[in-house]
């Protein structure tokens, strides 16, 4: 069964730094992107970045560009999303997801998906 | 901010049919970009329903279907069941962003 488990949740301050995790598991890590995706409290889906594990190809959301890294290492199957300095408005559920490729398309869709990892960032 | 726009809210009476539209633009699904649907149930990750406009995952149930249409999409409910309560989200590739854009999102309610 392909799976992704993601690290548990998170209560952090401001300016602190922090990295969560994506393991994967039931299919061939480097093969497949990985994605990231923001939901704020109450809020819809955001796109913020795609990594691929076989080469740490890495694409960000013009949105997230800068404010987060996305690294993984293959060795442990593992994705991360990473903050140097965590803001307030940083609080959400963050979730990874594989892509599911299909030949020749551009436009791909994400399964399966973590069960995400609340992020909590408040003096 | 999402640059595919869903009606904030549908409802429907337990065996209705319901629709939720995805609207993009030229550098999305105007382009041709396939569209794919999730569903989001309260407190879980979301599940993805449709891929490439029309094509349901192996065990979704065939009350789901998609289609799209020019720069819009759309996803139908048939049967409407109170499991069906959910947050759905419609995806695709933006060129002119070079990446992935969800939609706004749709609460459905079943009365």
């Amino acid at each position: 069964e392909v799976q992704l488990v993601q690290s548990g949740a998170e209560v952090k301050k401001p300016g602190e730094s922090l990295k969560i995790s994506c393991k994967g598991s039931g299919y061939s890590f480097t093969s497949y992107w990985i994605g990231w995706v923001r939901q704020m409290p109450g809020k819809g889906l955001e796109w913020m970045g795609i990594i691929y594990p076989g080469d740490s190809d890495t694409r960000y959301s013009p949105s997230f560009q800068g404010q987060v890294t996305i690294s993984a290492d293959k060795s442990i199957s593992t994705a991360y999303l990473q903050w140097s300095s965590l803001k307030a408005s940083d609080t959400a559920m963050y979730y990874c997801a594989r892509r599911f490729d299909r030949l020749g398309e551009l436009s791909n869709p994400f399964d399966p998906w973590g069960q995400g990892t609340l992020v909590t960032v408040s003096s | 901010q999402s640059v595919l726009t869903q009606p904030p809210s549908v409802s429907g009476a337990p065996g209705q049919r319901v629709t939720i539209s995805c609207t993009g633009s030229s550098s999305n699904i105007g382009a041709g970009y396939d569209v794919h649907w999730y569903q989001q149930l309260p407190g879980t990750a979301p599940k993805l329903l449709i891929y490439g406009n029309s094509n349901r995952p192996s065990g979704v149930p065939d009350r789901f279907s998609g289609s799209k249409s020019g720069t819009s999409a759309s996803l139908a409910i048939s049967g409407l069941q109170a499991e069906d309560e959910a947050d759905y989200y419609c995806q695709s590739y933006d060129s002119s962003l070079s990446g992935y854009v969800f939609g706004t999102g749709t609460k459905v309610t079943v009365l």
